[in-house]
């Protein structure tokens, strides 16, 4: 079983709907939990940390549930410019590495 | 602000040919890391430094070395490259080890081993 598993996608979603995405992680000790986004063929860049609360910036919810070890990520009134591909992200067994999902793929359409 | 570069962007090597890639960041960060990205895989740790003159490995690190000799490069080598190593490189920096998260990427080197 790899470490941090996300469904690859694609998921295609037209302007303004509510998408949500899944990850789930293996280790059960993990305390760090964030979200990335990769553009085509970029870098990846730091979408948000996940707190064990739950947390909200703007459109972007994040949430953690340690019960089932999955985070969730949902974006409202999904924008054209949404598009990328989302990177779950967890630190590692050893607790030094943090671990990247294989990511999934977002296509928001007109 | 130049953040992190890599050097070459681009590069295509015959099987048993070595080559060196090169991160440079202007950030101050005492953290650096490499990732290779295969479609599906995700980014997978090679070799990462936790300060000038400190290496350890990561996740998947045979086939490849590091040398950390100034805080702001870290340099990646393959000293007999082979096709298993066609990827995308991505080098990394950090204010911390771990628990901001926030790792800031280079642009990527896209290598292809014939």
């Amino acid at each position: 079983r790899k470490e941090v598993e996300q469904d690859p996608g694609p998921f295609n979603v037209p302007e303004g709907a509510t998408v949500a995405f899944n990850c789930t992680y293996s280790n059960s000790a993990s305390q760090s939990f964030f979200w990335y986004r990769q553009d085509c063929r970029k870098e990846p860049k730091l979408l948000m940390s996940v707190y064990s609360s739950g947390n909200e910036d703007g459109r972007f919810t994040a949430q953690l549930n340690r019960a089932s070890q999955y985070i969730s990520l949902l974006i409202r009134d999904s924008k054209l410019s949404d598009s990328a591909t989302y990177l779950c992200v967890v630190n590692s067994n050893a607790g030094n590495m943090l671990t990247f999902g294989g990511g999934t793929r977002l296509m928001v359409k007109p | 602000n130049a953040g992190v570069t890599q050097t070459p962007k681009f590069r295509v090597l015959k099987t048993g040919q070595s080559m060196t890639l090169l991160c440079a960041q202007d950030m101050n960060h005492e953290y650096m890391y490499w990732y290779r990205q295969d479609p599906g895989m995700g980014l997978r740790l090679i070799h990462y430094s936790v300060g000038e003159g400190t290496t350890a490995k990561g996740e998947v690190p045979d086939g490849y070395n590091v040398s950390r000799l100034k805080k702001q490069n870290f340099l990646l080598g393959l000293e007999s490259a082979a096709p298993s190593q066609t990827s995308v490189y991505f080098c990394a920096s950090s204010y911390d080890f771990i628990y901001t998260g926030e790792l800031f990427f280079g642009e990527g080197s896209r290598l292809t081993v014939l």
